[in-house]
Protein backbone atom coordinates (compact mmCIF):
# COMPACT_ATOMS: atom_id res chain seq x y z
CA UNK A 1 0.00 0.00 0.00
CA UNK A 2 1.42 3.24 -0.99
CA UNK A 3 1.95 5.46 1.79
CA UNK A 4 0.67 8.53 3.35
CA UNK A 5 2.40 11.51 5.09
CA UNK A 6 0.53 14.38 7.67
CA UNK A 7 1.62 16.57 10.37
CA UNK A 8 1.84 15.51 13.85
CA UNK A 9 -0.20 18.13 14.93
CA UNK A 10 -2.85 20.84 14.12
CA UNK A 11 -4.37 23.40 16.18
CA UNK A 12 -8.09 25.14 15.54
CA UNK A 13 -10.21 27.15 17.49
CA UNK A 14 -13.79 26.06 18.08
CA UNK A 15 -16.27 26.86 15.24
CA UNK A 16 -13.67 27.54 12.67
CA UNK A 17 -13.08 25.60 9.74
CA UNK A 18 -9.99 23.22 9.80
CA UNK A 19 -8.08 21.53 6.78
CA UNK A 20 -6.06 18.81 7.22
CA UNK A 21 -3.72 18.17 4.63
CA UNK A 22 -2.43 14.11 3.26
CA UNK A 23 0.68 13.84 0.64
CA UNK A 24 0.17 10.59 -1.24
CA UNK A 25 2.34 11.38 -3.94
CA UNK A 26 2.87 7.80 -4.54
CA UNK A 27 -1.08 6.93 -4.97
CA UNK A 28 -1.82 4.24 -7.50
CA UNK A 29 -5.29 5.46 -10.03
CA UNK A 30 -7.29 2.68 -7.84
CA UNK A 31 -6.37 3.08 -4.92
CA UNK A 32 -9.20 5.41 -2.06
CA UNK A 33 -8.36 7.80 -0.21
CA UNK A 34 -9.93 6.84 3.70
CA UNK A 35 -10.03 9.29 6.51
CA UNK A 36 -10.67 8.13 10.17
CA UNK A 37 -10.18 9.43 13.50
CA UNK A 38 -9.93 8.43 16.78
CA UNK A 39 -11.10 10.25 20.12
CA UNK A 40 -9.46 10.00 23.35
CA UNK A 41 -9.95 6.34 24.52
CA UNK A 42 -12.26 5.14 21.85
CA UNK A 43 -11.61 2.72 18.71
CA UNK A 44 -11.00 4.70 15.27
CA UNK A 45 -14.21 5.94 13.18
CA UNK A 46 -14.53 6.24 9.92
CA UNK A 47 -14.92 10.19 8.53
CA UNK A 48 -15.13 10.11 4.95
CA UNK A 49 -13.59 8.03 1.60
CA UNK A 50 -12.68 9.40 -1.77
CA UNK A 51 -11.42 8.10 -5.57
CA UNK A 52 -11.52 11.22 -7.45
CA UNK A 53 -13.83 13.32 -6.96
CA UNK A 54 -14.61 15.61 -3.97
CA UNK A 55 -17.13 14.11 -1.30
CA UNK A 56 -19.19 15.48 1.07
CA UNK A 57 -20.89 14.01 3.96
CA UNK A 58 -22.54 15.38 7.25
CA UNK A 59 -19.33 14.78 9.31
CA UNK A 60 -16.64 16.57 6.43
CA UNK A 61 -15.40 17.20 3.57
CA UNK A 62 -12.74 15.44 1.31
CA UNK A 63 -11.09 17.40 -1.26
CA UNK A 64 -8.88 15.42 -3.43
CA UNK A 65 -6.04 17.58 -5.56
CA UNK A 66 -6.22 17.21 -9.47
CA UNK A 67 -3.55 14.93 -9.53
CA UNK A 68 -4.45 13.04 -7.15
CA UNK A 69 -0.74 13.03 -5.09
CA UNK A 70 -2.78 15.18 -1.92
CA UNK A 71 -6.24 15.89 -0.44
CA UNK A 72 -7.60 17.68 2.48
CA UNK A 73 -10.07 16.68 5.03
CA UNK A 74 -12.15 19.65 5.89
CA UNK A 75 -14.42 19.82 9.20
CA UNK A 76 -16.48 23.11 8.28
CA UNK A 77 -16.77 24.27 12.02
CA UNK A 78 -14.89 22.47 14.69
CA UNK A 79 -16.23 21.21 17.67
CA UNK A 80 -14.59 20.60 20.91
CA UNK A 81 -15.82 16.87 19.94
CA UNK A 82 -13.85 16.93 16.73
CA UNK A 83 -10.22 16.90 19.03
CA UNK A 84 -9.24 13.56 17.73
CA UNK A 85 -6.20 11.70 15.49
CA UNK A 86 -7.46 11.85 12.02
CA UNK A 87 -6.04 9.26 9.51
CA UNK A 88 -5.34 9.25 6.31
CA UNK A 89 -5.13 6.03 4.81
CA UNK A 90 -5.01 4.78 1.08
CA UNK A 91 -6.83 1.31 0.15
CA UNK A 92 -5.61 -0.48 -3.17
CA UNK A 93 -8.64 -3.25 -4.84
CA UNK A 94 -8.11 -6.49 -4.47
CA UNK A 95 -6.68 -6.65 -0.93
CA UNK A 96 -7.69 -6.94 2.31
CA UNK A 97 -8.56 -3.89 2.97
CA UNK A 98 -6.65 -4.08 6.30
CA UNK A 99 -6.28 -0.13 7.52
CA UNK A 100 -2.15 0.20 7.70
CA UNK A 101 -2.50 3.46 10.21
CA UNK A 102 0.17 5.97 10.45
CA UNK A 103 1.05 8.66 12.86
CA UNK A 104 -1.56 10.32 12.16
CA UNK A 105 -2.54 14.33 12.81
CA UNK A 106 -2.94 15.17 16.24
CA UNK A 107 -6.10 17.78 16.16
CA UNK A 108 -6.33 20.26 19.17
CA UNK A 109 -9.91 22.35 18.81
CA UNK A 110 -9.72 25.50 21.86
CA UNK A 111 -12.88 26.95 22.74
CA UNK B 1 -28.41 -0.90 15.41
CA UNK B 2 -25.96 -2.91 17.68
CA UNK B 3 -22.62 -1.85 16.31
CA UNK B 4 -18.87 -4.22 17.23
CA UNK B 5 -18.84 -5.14 20.59
CA UNK B 6 -15.89 -6.56 22.30
CA UNK B 7 -15.61 -8.16 25.99
CA UNK B 8 -14.08 -7.60 27.73
CA UNK B 9 -13.50 -3.94 27.85
CA UNK B 10 -10.56 -4.45 30.36
CA UNK B 11 -8.30 -7.76 30.84
CA UNK B 12 -5.66 -7.66 34.02
CA UNK B 13 -3.48 -10.92 33.68
CA UNK B 14 0.12 -12.42 35.01
CA UNK B 15 2.49 -12.71 32.49
CA UNK B 16 3.07 -15.98 31.59
CA UNK B 17 -1.12 -16.75 31.46
CA UNK B 18 -3.77 -17.21 28.45
CA UNK B 19 -6.16 -14.74 27.56
CA UNK B 20 -9.10 -15.03 25.20
CA UNK B 21 -10.29 -11.57 23.75
CA UNK B 22 -14.08 -11.68 22.13
CA UNK B 23 -15.13 -9.59 19.47
CA UNK B 24 -18.77 -9.72 18.18
CA UNK B 25 -19.10 -7.58 14.88
CA UNK B 26 -22.11 -6.10 13.13
CA UNK B 27 -24.31 -8.58 11.67
CA UNK B 28 -24.12 -9.34 8.17
CA UNK B 29 -20.69 -8.16 7.81
CA UNK B 30 -18.57 -10.79 6.21
CA UNK B 31 -15.13 -9.06 7.05
CA UNK B 32 -13.49 -9.02 10.06
CA UNK B 33 -10.36 -7.31 11.29
CA UNK B 34 -8.14 -7.46 14.79
CA UNK B 35 -5.37 -4.83 15.66
CA UNK B 36 -3.79 -3.64 18.44
CA UNK B 37 -2.82 -0.20 20.01
CA UNK B 38 0.16 -0.30 22.18
CA UNK B 39 0.54 2.58 24.31
CA UNK B 40 2.23 5.50 22.09
CA UNK B 41 2.10 3.30 19.54
CA UNK B 42 0.07 3.28 16.55
CA UNK B 43 -2.51 0.89 15.33
CA UNK B 44 -0.97 -2.05 13.94
CA UNK B 45 -2.87 -4.75 11.89
CA UNK B 46 -2.85 -8.35 13.20
CA UNK B 47 -5.21 -10.66 11.53
CA UNK B 48 -8.13 -10.61 9.15
CA UNK B 49 -10.93 -12.75 8.15
CA UNK B 50 -13.45 -13.04 5.53
CA UNK B 51 -16.40 -15.29 5.05
CA UNK B 52 -15.32 -19.26 4.48
CA UNK B 53 -12.13 -17.99 3.14
CA UNK B 54 -8.36 -18.64 5.03
CA UNK B 55 -7.86 -15.65 7.08
CA UNK B 56 -4.92 -13.36 6.54
CA UNK B 57 -2.39 -13.69 9.36
CA UNK B 58 0.07 -11.73 8.20
CA UNK B 59 0.35 -9.55 11.08
CA UNK B 60 0.47 -11.74 14.01
CA UNK B 61 3.49 -10.82 16.40
CA UNK B 62 4.32 -14.32 16.97
CA UNK B 63 2.84 -18.04 17.13
CA UNK B 64 1.62 -16.89 20.56
CA UNK B 65 -1.15 -15.43 19.16
CA UNK B 66 -4.07 -16.99 17.07
CA UNK B 67 -7.44 -16.21 16.49
CA UNK B 68 -10.63 -17.96 14.85
CA UNK B 69 -14.15 -17.00 14.15
CA UNK B 70 -16.97 -19.53 14.96
CA UNK B 71 -19.83 -19.50 12.26
CA UNK B 72 -18.56 -16.79 9.98
CA UNK B 73 -19.64 -14.40 12.73
CA UNK B 74 -17.65 -14.30 16.39
CA UNK B 75 -13.95 -14.08 16.73
CA UNK B 76 -11.57 -15.01 19.34
CA UNK B 77 -8.32 -13.57 19.52
CA UNK B 78 -6.00 -15.53 21.88
CA UNK B 79 -2.73 -14.72 23.40
CA UNK B 80 -0.82 -17.70 25.07
CA UNK B 81 2.00 -17.64 27.16
CA UNK B 82 1.03 -13.38 27.73
CA UNK B 83 4.15 -11.35 28.01
CA UNK B 84 4.22 -7.63 29.28
CA UNK B 85 5.37 -6.21 25.77
CA UNK B 86 1.41 -7.72 24.59
CA UNK B 87 0.24 -5.12 26.83
CA UNK B 88 -2.07 -2.91 24.46
CA UNK B 89 -5.47 -2.00 23.11
CA UNK B 90 -6.94 -4.97 21.01
CA UNK B 91 -9.77 -3.44 18.80
CA UNK B 92 -11.85 -5.35 15.90
CA UNK B 93 -13.51 -4.23 13.09
CA UNK B 94 -15.81 -5.21 11.11
CA UNK B 95 -16.56 -4.34 7.50
CA UNK B 96 -20.12 -5.41 5.30
CA UNK B 97 -17.16 -6.41 1.90
CA UNK B 98 -19.72 -5.35 -0.55
CA UNK B 99 -17.42 -2.59 -2.23
CA UNK B 100 -14.39 -3.48 -1.46
CA UNK B 101 -11.53 -0.98 -1.45
CA UNK B 102 -14.33 1.59 -0.67
CA UNK B 103 -15.43 -0.49 2.11
CA UNK B 104 -15.51 0.96 5.48
CA UNK B 105 -14.62 -0.43 8.65
CA UNK B 106 -16.44 -0.35 12.18
CA UNK B 107 -14.30 -0.46 15.31
CA UNK B 108 -15.49 -1.81 18.22
CA UNK B 109 -14.28 -0.26 21.48
CA UNK B 110 -11.37 -2.42 22.41
CA UNK B 111 -10.20 -4.48 25.27
CA UNK B 112 -7.57 -2.88 27.05
CA UNK B 113 -4.85 -5.73 28.11
CA UNK B 114 -2.48 -5.25 31.22
CA UNK B 115 -0.01 -7.59 31.64
CA UNK B 116 1.64 -7.95 34.89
Amino acid sequence: DAKTTQPNSMESNEEEPVHLPCNHSTISGTDYIHWYRQLPSQGPEYVIHGLTSNVNNRMASLAIAEDRKSSTLILHRATLRDAAVYYCILISPGGYNKLIFGAGTRLAVHP
Amino acid sequence: GAGVSQSPSNKVTEKGKDVELRCDPISGHTALYWYRQSLGQGLEFLIYFQGNSAPDKSGLPSDRFSAERTGGSVSTLTIQRTQQEDSAVYLCASSPRTQRAADTQYFGPGTRLTVL
